[in-house]
């Protein structure tokens, strides 16, 4: 399956940790997408990246958020000093073409809950 | 401020008939439309698009009819399968003017009863 990946699926952190969360794009794919699903609310984007740039981080907290997507490797969004309404899905998507949102495919989320 | 609205949290059809299932904008510089379906645990899946410069696109079971006076958009499912139980998303996005987004509604949670 060369579907876009996610881990870990699951992860629990305590208030002050730091969770790190990856993402693997599909075969081809150099576009990266982060949004985030509060409980009972939609996807809320968070930061679009090619590989070594970010190209939107508008959704993005101002503090303790920041994300990557390095030349090899995962891309990686990372929460410092979680707190509790961090507690959210996270949801990766990635693209093959620069602004083509349109065309993107998710990856099957990493549940943070942070305790 | 939320762009995009699904004003229905949840819908129970009958399996056989039609599901329609709701979305309202008010953004006007959104001319691309998207419906995804997600089960628990898992990611969306992307199941129909429009363009603004449609009123209409049909995929099999699935329909979507855009309303651009009234910044509206409806998908049909029919007839309606148990399997389609799932949460659905309305997504929308620009696609002039540089970085292209998704903003996504809430949900819909729609049900089919055997």
């Amino acid at each position: 399956n060369a579907g876009v990946m996610q881990n870990p699926r699951h992860l629990v952190r305590r208030r002050g940790q730091e969770a790190r969360l990856r993402c693997s794009p599909m075969k081809g794919h150099s576009h990266v997408y982060w949004y985030r699903q509060l409980p009972e609310e939609g996807l809320k984007f968070m930061v679009y990246l090619q590989k070594e740039n970010i190209i939107d981080e508008s959704g993005m907290p101002k503090e303790r958020f920041s994300a990557e997507f390095p030349k090899e490797g995962p891309s990686i969004l990372r929460i410092q000093q979680v707190v509790r309404g961090d507690s959210a899905a996270y949801f990766c998507a990635s693209s093959q073409y620069r602004d083509r949102a349109r065309e993107q495919y998710f990856g099957p989320g990493t549940r943070l809950t942070v305790t | 401020d939320q762009q995009v609205k699904q004003n229905s949290p949840s819908l129970s059809v009958q399996e056989g008939r039609i599901s329609i299932l709701n979305c309202d904008y008010t953004n006007s510089m959104f001319d691309y439309f998207l419906w995804y379906k997600k089960y628990p645990a898992e990611g969306p899946t992307f199941l129909i698009s429009i363009s603004s410069i449609k009123d209409k696109n049909e995929d099999g079971r699935f329909t979507v009819f855009l309303n651009k006076s009234a910044k509206h958009l409806s998908l049909h499912i029919v007839p309606s399968q148990p399997g389609d139980s799932a949460v659905y998303f309305c997504a929308a996005t620009p696609t002039q003017g540089g970085s292209e987004k998704l903003v996504f509604g809430k949900g819909t949670k729609l049900t089919v009863n055997p």
